[in-house]
């Protein structure tokens, strides 16, 4: 898990303010992932990159919403306005091809 | 719709006593099973990946089995020791795109 770098660990924030969520990455793989977890879906996917091109969103839950992913070694996961519902852990995670995922040690995110 | 199964949603497992569960998926359009172990507070470490019909993989005292034909995955945990409690992933890798299609995992509690 060294290989992803997630920020912050942990954040609590009130309901209505905007929060960013941070990846950094290793370089060599292609692919980069979000994902959430929650104790009632468990793990979701929310966006994944193809060589920093999101290729599927369709996991995003609404358009408050957002990931970007200006170069292979950032990426960002934004959520404005936040609500206490998005409350979750937030996961980023890499890949090249076929293989097996590296996930970051993930953002506990809290809204109250 | 793609729909992973995993069973049973949650094992206790005297230490010492080997265990199994299992993973369905669909039997169409395969490329890769992946098995992923997550503890607590942690994020999910990949066990195995894989992608032949038949195939066998093993780490230490966890093996995995594959048939594709019938779209199903067994774990298999040999002499489980108090480490083992976690839960066990398994996800979809379809061969269209390189998205993971999620079980909703199994919970394992080995009891001293």
């Amino acid at each position: 898990d060294a290989g992803v770098i997630q920020s912050p660990r942990h954040e609590v924030t009130e309901m209505g303010q905007e929060v960013t969520l941070r990846c950094k990455p290793i370089s060599g793989h292609d692919y980069l992932f979000w994902y959430r977890q929650t104790m009632m879906r468990g793990l979701e996917l929310l966006i994944y990159f193809n060589n920093n091109v999101p290729i599927d969103d369709s996991g995003m839950p609404e358009d408050r919403f957002s990931a970007k992913m200006p170069n292979a070694s950032f990426s960002t996961l934004k959520i404005q306005p936040s609500e206490p519902r998005d409350s979750a852990v937030y996961f980023c995670a890499i890949g090249q091809g076929h293989t097996e995922a590296f996930f970051g040690q993930g953002t506990r995110l809290t809204v109250v | 719709i793609l729909n992973v199964e995993q069973s049973p949603q949650s094992l206790h497992v005297q230490e010492g006593d080997s265990t199994n569960f299992t993973c369905s998926f669909p039997s169409s359009n395969f490329y890769a099973l992946h098995w992923y172990r997550w503890e607590t507070a942690k994020s999910p470490e990949a066990l195995f990946v894989m992608t032949l019909n038949g195939d066998e993989k093993k780490k230490g005292r966890i093996s995995a089995t594959l048939n594709t034909k019938e779209g199903y995955s067994y774990l298999y945990i040999k002499g489980s020791q108090p480490e083992d409690s976690a839960t066990y992933l398994c996800a979809f890798q379809g061969d269209s795109n390189y998205q993971l299609i999620w079980g909703a995992g199994t919970k394992l509690i080995i009891k001293p």
